[in-house]
């Protein structure tokens, strides 16, 4: 069964600590991207990766931080610094980099920061 | 930032009637997708238009795109109340990053 899981559905956390949103497919995708959805409102990119070992800021990349040590996994910390973390976050992934190919999303994790 | 617009912000049909949703985008673009998402669920890709088509079709659904007014349409013909969802469009520039900008949705309601 082909996809993206991302794990868990549903995180609360304490303001000031910092967090980690768990990002993993199987569909043998290069790129991966990561996406914060406000209520009401569009996506916004966080960070992208287009190959292993290598990421890209997106347009809100303040207070978060990536890795892509894996192919298959892409997590994303939500860190202290981040103002306003409370939101849906999406993560999606592509067979390629670039704009030609359809995104391929997961369930997305809420996360509310109290 | 966030290129796409769409129009209107929100929609709500009686199941049978027909939907359509707008779109408006400012720079030169590569290509252009609509993607679907159920209240808190992820994106699902429904259809993609490159620039040098105008015209593209997918079962009920029917996308065009205008670049020399930068718009593009999604029309949801015979509309059920399964499509009852927010419908967004994503833009692909032609030159610099290698990600969509997705725009701020439409939320459809098709009342049965």
């Amino acid at each position: 069964d082909g996809g993206i899981t991302q794990s868990p559905k549903y995180l609360f956390r304490k303001e000031g600590q910092n967090v980690t949103l768990s990002c993993e497919q199987n569909l043998n995708h290069d790129a991966m991207y990561w996406y914060r959805q406000d209520p009401g409102q569009g996506l916004r990119l966080i960070y992208y990766s287009q190959i292993v070992n290598d990421f890209q800021k997106g347009d809100i990349a303040e207070g978060y931080s990536v890795s892509r040590e894996k192919k298959e996994s892409f997590p994303l910390t939500v860190t202290s610094a981040q103002k306003n973390p409370t939101a849906f976050y999406l993560c999606a992934s592509s067979v390629k980099p670039g704009q030609g190919y359809e995104q391929y999303f997961g369930p997305g994790t809420r996360l509310t920061v109290t | 930032s966030q290129q796409g617009e769409e129009d209107p912000q929100a929609l709500s049909i009686q199941e049978g009637e027909n939907a359509t949703m707008n779109c408006s985008y400012k720079t030169s673009i590569n290509n252009l997708q609509w993607y679907r998402q159920n209240s808190g669920r992820g994106l699902v890709h429904l259809i993609l238009i490159r620039s040098n088509e105008r015209e593209k079709h997918s079962g009920r659904l029917r996308v065009t795109l205008d670049t020399s007014k930068k718009s593009s349409s999604l029309l949801i013909t015979a509309s059920r109340a399964a499509d009852t969802a927010s419908y967004f469009c994503a833009t692909a520039g032609d030159t610099g990053r290698r990600a969509l900008t997705f725009g701020s949705g439409t939320r459809l309601q098709v009342q049965p």
